[in-house]
Protein backbone atom coordinates (compact mmCIF):
# COMPACT_ATOMS: atom_id res chain seq x y z
CA UNK A 1 0.00 0.00 0.00
CA UNK A 2 2.92 2.28 -0.21
CA UNK A 3 1.54 5.75 -1.55
CA UNK A 4 4.07 6.71 -3.84
CA UNK A 5 7.36 4.25 -4.91
CA UNK A 6 9.93 4.81 -7.54
CA UNK A 7 12.09 2.35 -9.67
CA UNK A 8 14.64 1.52 -9.07
CA UNK A 9 16.01 2.64 -6.25
CA UNK A 10 19.43 2.52 -7.14
CA UNK A 11 21.01 2.95 -10.49
CA UNK A 12 24.12 2.99 -12.00
CA UNK A 13 25.61 3.77 -15.00
CA UNK A 14 28.30 5.39 -17.42
CA UNK A 15 28.80 8.93 -18.16
CA UNK A 16 26.74 8.99 -21.94
CA UNK A 17 24.23 6.51 -21.18
CA UNK A 18 20.29 7.21 -21.52
CA UNK A 19 18.23 6.14 -18.11
CA UNK A 20 14.74 6.41 -16.42
CA UNK A 21 13.01 6.12 -13.81
CA UNK A 22 9.70 6.14 -13.07
CA UNK A 23 6.58 6.97 -10.45
CA UNK A 24 4.16 6.24 -9.38
CA UNK A 25 1.43 7.45 -6.85
CA UNK A 26 -2.02 5.59 -5.47
CA UNK A 27 -2.81 8.57 -3.62
CA UNK A 28 -5.40 10.06 -6.33
CA UNK A 29 -3.22 13.01 -6.06
CA UNK A 30 -3.84 15.86 -9.30
CA UNK A 31 0.16 17.13 -8.89
CA UNK A 32 3.29 15.19 -9.18
CA UNK A 33 6.77 16.56 -8.47
CA UNK A 34 10.23 15.58 -9.45
CA UNK A 35 12.87 16.99 -6.72
CA UNK A 36 16.79 16.71 -7.42
CA UNK A 37 19.05 15.90 -3.69
CA UNK A 38 22.57 16.97 -4.35
CA UNK A 39 24.87 15.18 -1.63
CA UNK A 40 25.12 18.02 0.55
CA UNK A 41 21.31 17.44 1.00
CA UNK A 42 19.97 20.05 -0.32
CA UNK A 43 17.02 19.42 -2.18
CA UNK A 44 15.54 21.56 -5.11
CA UNK A 45 12.17 21.16 -7.37
CA UNK A 46 13.20 20.47 -10.71
CA UNK A 47 9.61 19.79 -12.53
CA UNK A 48 5.69 19.97 -11.66
CA UNK A 49 3.13 18.26 -13.55
CA UNK A 50 -0.54 18.81 -13.02
CA UNK A 51 -3.15 16.46 -14.31
CA UNK A 52 -0.34 14.77 -16.84
CA UNK A 53 0.99 18.89 -18.13
CA UNK A 54 3.70 20.47 -17.45
CA UNK A 55 3.44 23.67 -14.54
CA UNK A 56 6.71 23.97 -13.20
CA UNK A 57 10.17 23.46 -15.21
CA UNK A 58 13.09 24.76 -12.59
CA UNK A 59 15.46 25.37 -15.20
CA UNK A 60 16.46 22.02 -15.79
CA UNK A 61 18.85 20.97 -18.74
CA UNK A 62 16.69 19.50 -21.66
CA UNK A 63 18.79 16.01 -21.42
CA UNK A 64 16.13 15.72 -18.61
CA UNK A 65 12.52 15.25 -19.65
CA UNK A 66 9.39 14.22 -17.56
CA UNK A 67 6.57 12.14 -19.05
CA UNK A 68 3.40 12.01 -17.20
CA UNK A 69 1.23 8.94 -19.29
CA UNK A 70 -1.50 9.72 -16.73
CA UNK A 71 -1.99 11.62 -13.22
CA UNK A 72 -0.35 8.25 -11.24
CA UNK A 73 2.29 8.54 -13.40
CA UNK A 74 5.85 11.00 -13.59
CA UNK A 75 8.66 9.16 -15.18
CA UNK A 76 11.51 10.97 -15.53
CA UNK A 77 14.14 10.09 -18.70
CA UNK A 78 17.46 11.51 -18.52
CA UNK A 79 19.70 11.34 -21.99
CA UNK A 80 23.42 11.91 -22.33
CA UNK A 81 24.17 11.51 -18.08
CA UNK A 82 26.97 13.42 -17.11
CA UNK A 83 29.18 13.16 -13.72
CA UNK A 84 27.12 16.19 -12.25
CA UNK A 85 23.77 13.98 -12.43
CA UNK A 86 24.51 12.27 -9.62
CA UNK A 87 22.05 13.00 -6.92
CA UNK A 88 19.34 11.17 -5.18
CA UNK A 89 15.76 11.96 -6.85
CA UNK A 90 12.77 12.24 -5.54
CA UNK A 91 9.44 11.97 -6.65
CA UNK A 92 6.42 14.32 -4.88
CA UNK A 93 2.56 14.12 -4.99
CA UNK A 94 0.25 16.27 -3.60
CA UNK A 95 -3.52 16.76 -3.76
CA UNK A 96 -3.85 20.36 -5.80
CA UNK A 97 -0.99 22.09 -7.66
CA UNK A 98 1.35 23.81 -4.84
CA UNK A 99 -0.91 21.62 -2.09
CA UNK A 100 1.53 22.03 0.75
CA UNK A 101 1.36 18.52 1.92
CA UNK A 102 3.93 17.09 -0.48
CA UNK A 103 4.23 13.19 -0.16
CA UNK A 104 7.70 12.13 -1.02
CA UNK A 105 8.97 8.85 -2.64
CA UNK A 106 11.44 6.68 -1.45
CA UNK A 107 14.28 8.40 -3.92
CA UNK A 108 16.33 6.68 -6.38
CA UNK A 109 19.64 7.13 -5.81
CA UNK A 110 21.83 7.99 -9.20
CA UNK A 111 25.39 7.46 -9.44
CA UNK A 112 27.12 8.26 -12.87
CA UNK A 113 30.41 6.68 -13.21
CA UNK B 1 20.18 23.14 22.05
CA UNK B 2 19.84 25.30 18.88
CA UNK B 3 21.17 25.55 15.48
CA UNK B 4 20.49 27.59 12.01
CA UNK B 5 19.63 25.32 9.37
CA UNK B 6 22.02 26.19 6.47
CA UNK B 7 24.70 24.36 4.93
CA UNK B 8 23.37 21.15 7.13
CA UNK B 9 24.49 22.06 10.01
CA UNK B 10 24.54 19.63 12.87
CA UNK B 11 22.72 19.51 16.21
CA UNK B 12 23.20 17.47 18.70
CA UNK B 13 20.99 16.66 21.75
CA UNK B 14 20.56 14.34 24.98
CA UNK B 15 17.94 11.98 24.62
CA UNK B 16 14.48 13.30 26.52
CA UNK B 17 15.98 17.41 26.31
CA UNK B 18 14.12 19.85 23.78
CA UNK B 19 15.67 20.74 20.22
CA UNK B 20 15.10 23.50 18.59
CA UNK B 21 15.95 24.09 14.77
CA UNK B 22 15.69 27.36 13.26
CA UNK B 23 15.94 28.29 9.32
CA UNK B 24 15.56 31.77 7.91
CA UNK B 25 13.49 32.49 4.67
CA UNK B 26 13.82 34.93 2.66
CA UNK B 27 10.44 36.05 0.84
CA UNK B 28 8.43 37.97 1.89
CA UNK B 29 5.73 36.72 -0.52
CA UNK B 30 5.75 33.49 1.02
CA UNK B 31 2.89 32.70 2.92
CA UNK B 32 2.67 28.87 3.74
CA UNK B 33 5.81 27.06 5.72
CA UNK B 34 5.97 23.51 5.89
CA UNK B 35 8.79 20.84 8.37
CA UNK B 36 9.85 17.73 6.72
CA UNK B 37 12.21 15.47 8.31
CA UNK B 38 13.97 13.13 6.02
CA UNK B 39 15.45 10.20 7.63
CA UNK B 40 18.24 7.91 6.54
CA UNK B 41 17.96 6.23 2.92
CA UNK B 42 13.91 7.50 2.95
CA UNK B 43 12.11 10.37 1.19
CA UNK B 44 11.24 13.83 3.59
CA UNK B 45 8.00 13.10 5.50
CA UNK B 46 5.74 16.26 6.70
CA UNK B 47 5.84 17.29 10.10
CA UNK B 48 3.74 20.55 10.58
CA UNK B 49 2.66 23.56 8.63
CA UNK B 50 2.12 27.10 9.23
CA UNK B 51 0.27 30.05 7.51
CA UNK B 52 1.71 33.03 7.72
CA UNK B 53 -1.49 34.25 9.32
CA UNK B 54 -0.61 32.31 12.48
CA UNK B 55 2.86 33.06 14.84
CA UNK B 56 2.47 29.53 16.65
CA UNK B 57 0.89 26.09 15.86
CA UNK B 58 0.91 22.86 17.73
CA UNK B 59 1.44 19.12 17.07
CA UNK B 60 2.56 16.10 18.97
CA UNK B 61 5.66 17.02 20.85
CA UNK B 62 6.44 19.34 17.75
CA UNK B 63 5.77 23.65 17.71
CA UNK B 64 6.65 25.17 14.72
CA UNK B 65 6.92 29.60 15.41
CA UNK B 66 6.60 31.78 12.54
CA UNK B 67 8.68 35.20 12.92
CA UNK B 68 7.74 37.21 9.64
CA UNK B 69 9.32 40.71 11.31
CA UNK B 70 12.54 39.00 10.69
CA UNK B 71 11.49 36.30 8.48
CA UNK B 72 12.69 33.31 11.00
CA UNK B 73 10.99 29.73 11.32
CA UNK B 74 11.64 27.62 13.76
CA UNK B 75 10.81 23.95 15.15
CA UNK B 76 10.75 22.69 18.85
CA UNK B 77 10.50 19.65 19.44
CA UNK B 78 9.75 18.34 22.97
CA UNK B 79 11.28 15.75 25.05
CA UNK B 80 13.15 14.51 21.93
CA UNK B 81 13.81 10.56 21.46
CA UNK B 82 16.66 8.74 19.51
CA UNK B 83 13.75 8.18 16.40
CA UNK B 84 13.76 11.88 16.20
CA UNK B 85 17.04 11.52 14.40
CA UNK B 86 16.90 13.23 11.06
CA UNK B 87 17.41 16.02 8.56
CA UNK B 88 14.90 18.73 8.82
CA UNK B 89 14.30 20.68 6.30
CA UNK B 90 11.69 23.88 6.64
CA UNK B 91 10.18 24.64 3.26
CA UNK B 92 8.36 28.03 1.75
CA UNK B 93 5.59 27.96 -0.73
CA UNK B 94 6.50 31.36 -2.25
CA UNK B 95 3.06 32.62 -4.41
CA UNK B 96 5.32 34.99 -7.08
CA UNK B 97 6.91 31.71 -7.96
CA UNK B 98 4.27 29.53 -8.97
CA UNK B 99 2.97 28.30 -5.79
CA UNK B 100 5.55 25.82 -5.36
CA UNK B 101 7.62 24.88 -2.50
CA UNK B 102 11.49 25.92 -1.95
CA UNK B 103 13.18 24.22 0.53
CA UNK B 104 15.94 25.37 3.16
CA UNK B 105 19.48 23.64 3.45
CA UNK B 106 18.38 21.13 6.17
CA UNK B 107 19.61 20.73 9.73
CA UNK B 108 21.01 17.50 10.61
CA UNK B 109 19.53 16.21 14.31
CA UNK B 110 21.50 13.82 16.43
CA UNK B 111 20.27 12.28 19.71
CA UNK B 112 21.91 10.58 22.05
CA UNK B 113 20.91 8.25 24.50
Amino acid sequence: DTAVSQTPKYLVTQMGNDKSIKCEQNLGHDTMYWYKQDSKKFLKIMFSYNNKELIINETVPNRFSPKSPDKAHLNLHINSLELGDSAVYFCASSLIAGGGEQFFGPGTRLTVL
Amino acid sequence: GESVGLHLPTLSVQEGDNSIINCAYSNSASDYFIWYKQESGKGPQFIIDIRSNMDKRQGQRVTVLLNKTVKHLSLQIAATQPGDSAVYFCAEKRNNAGNMLTFGGGTRLMVKP
